[in-house]
């Protein structure tokens, strides 16, 4: 167990719906990561928080925007979805230290779009 | 070209071999470099953490990382049946923003008892 929590762990929906994945990180990591995970594009970085900042942004769709709140968990919201958005979502909690840059991953949600 | 090569495999062994499990990169900026391990629908699980080049042993896994040539190496002693899953490799540059993972496609590795 790597102190990470992420709910739901599945979710089915509908193209054209809307969902929020939530992350809590672990006890003292300032830092959340957002990651995609899917068949034919791999493990892919969306966008990065730390402290209730954005810090850095990947491959993340404009239908796609996320938030860390003061408590320091994040959410996902994922808009307007269409059939290629189906995939596993990870957070990723790291304490954000100089040298460390380790990141440990939560359980994931699979989101299943019909 | 992608940043982080590795090959998919399936790689096919039997109990108690030595895996090597390799990847290349072409982003000289990265700095940080990790193996995880992933088993089917799971959250991948941090195995090694390495900064900068060098060696590094925990248990029957090490890591090296050669940044001269832009590669790094996972090293399995005694493999066990259990060891059977995905094991990705990931970097990192250094820097405020920059500490995203860029991961590897992920190596499949089988372990025959």
């Amino acid at each position: 167990d790597s102190g990470v929590t992420q709910t739901p762990k599945h979710l089915i929906t509908a193209t054209g719906q809307r969902v929020t994945l939530r992350c809590s990180p672990r006890s003292g990591d300032l830092s959340v990561y957002w990651y995609q995970q899917s068949l034919d594009q791999g493990l892919q970085f969306l966008i990065h928080y730390y402290n209730g900042e954005e810090r850095a942004k990947g491959n993340i769709l404009e239908r796609f925007s996320a938030q860390q709140f003061p408590d320091l968990h994040s959410e996902l919201n994922l808009s307007s979805l269409e059939l290629g958005d189906s995939a596993l979502y990870f957070c990723a909690s790291s304490v954000e230290g100089l040298p460390d840059n380790e990141q440990f991953f939560g359980p994931g949600t699979r989101l299943t779009v019909l | 070209q992608k940043e982080v090569e590795q090959d998919p495999g399936p790689l096919s062994v039997p109990e108690g071999a030595i895996v090597s499990l390799n990847c290349t990169y072409s982003n000289s900026a990265f700095q940080y470099f990790m193996w995880y391990r992933q088993y089917s629908r799971k959250g991948p699980e941090l195995l090694m953490y390495t900064y900068s080049s060098g060696n590094k042993e925990d248990g029957r896994f090490t890591a090296q990382v050669d940044k001269s040539s832009k590669y790094i190496s996972l090293f399995i002693r005694d493999s066990q049946p259990s060891d059977s899953a995905t094991y990705l490799c990931a970097m990192s540059a250094r820097g405020t923003g920059r500490r995203a993972l860029t991961f590897g496609s992920g190596t499949r590795l089988q372990v025959q008892p």
